[in-house]
């Protein structure tokens, strides 16, 4: 049990576009989201924390109109990463807290790897 | 502010014991994972301490101290497999996660 899935698992898309990633929580239902970024040989980076049905909060730094969350349900997130640029080439995780478990424990999905060129 | 250190990185040989260190400084403190990430993966859980003392899962144990900041992994027995990197992650009193960069743990033959 405690699933998550991502997709895609990885995406290439040239520079000004958008992109869209989805988290799904398979067989639980997440009533807390986490989205992280990493880049090469560095830990993971919270960019916002998000819960269903409302606003996600987004962390110091992070342009929230540049990355759209919308936490719509309690089995699926989605981030959007608007007008990319090179530099937002990274590996975008996202986490799930739900009812599923401990209620420390988060459940992390396979990753998505973004090159924009 | 918050702040969780580990060492970059550390070799050890198959077969041998290897002990991973962590140092925290969190306002507040709800528990402290251990996580291993291999290359291009996401991270799989480990370990989770919320009280001082040993817990110890098959190969791998986490230690914690609370009074002193600080916790280890210890991986017993090791395998080429066991190659990743071990994040240290504390939660804090906001049940938010603090990360480490993380330990890249090289084994030889």
């Amino acid at each position: 049990g405690a699933v998550v899935s991502q997709h895609p698992s990885w995406v290439i898309c040239k520079s000004g576009t958008s992109v869209k990633i989805e988290c799904r929580s398979l067989d639980f239902q997440a009533t807390t989201m986490f989205w992280y970024r990493q880049f090469p040989k560095q830990s993971l980076m919270l960019m916002a924390t998000s819960n269903e049905g409302s606003k996600a909060t987004y962390e110091q730094g992070v342009e929230k109109d540049k990355f759209l969350i919308n936490h719509a349900s309690l089995t699926l997130s989605t981030l959007t990463v608007t007008s990319a640029h090179p530099e937002d080439s990274s590996f975008y995780i996202c986490s799930a807290r739900g009812d599923q478990g401990p209620d420390y424990e988060q459940y992390f999905g396979p990753g998505t790897r973004l090159t924009v060129t | 502010g918050q702040n969780i250190d580990q060492p970059t990185e550390m070799t050890a040989t198959e077969g041998a014991i290897v002990q991973i260190n962590c140092t925290y400084q969190t306002s507040g403190f709800n528990g402290l994972f251990w996580y291993q990430q291999h290359a291009g993966e996401a991270p799989t859980f480990l370990s989770y301490n919320v009280l001082d003392g040993l817990e110890e899962k098959g190969r791998f144990s986490s230690f914690l101290s609370r009074s002193k900041g600080y916790s280890y992994l210890l991986l017993k027995e090791l395998q080429m497999k066991d190659s990743a990197s071990y994040l240290c992650a504390v939660t804090d009193s906001n049940y938010q996660l603090i990360w480490g960069a993380g330990t890249k743990l090289i084994i030889k033959p």
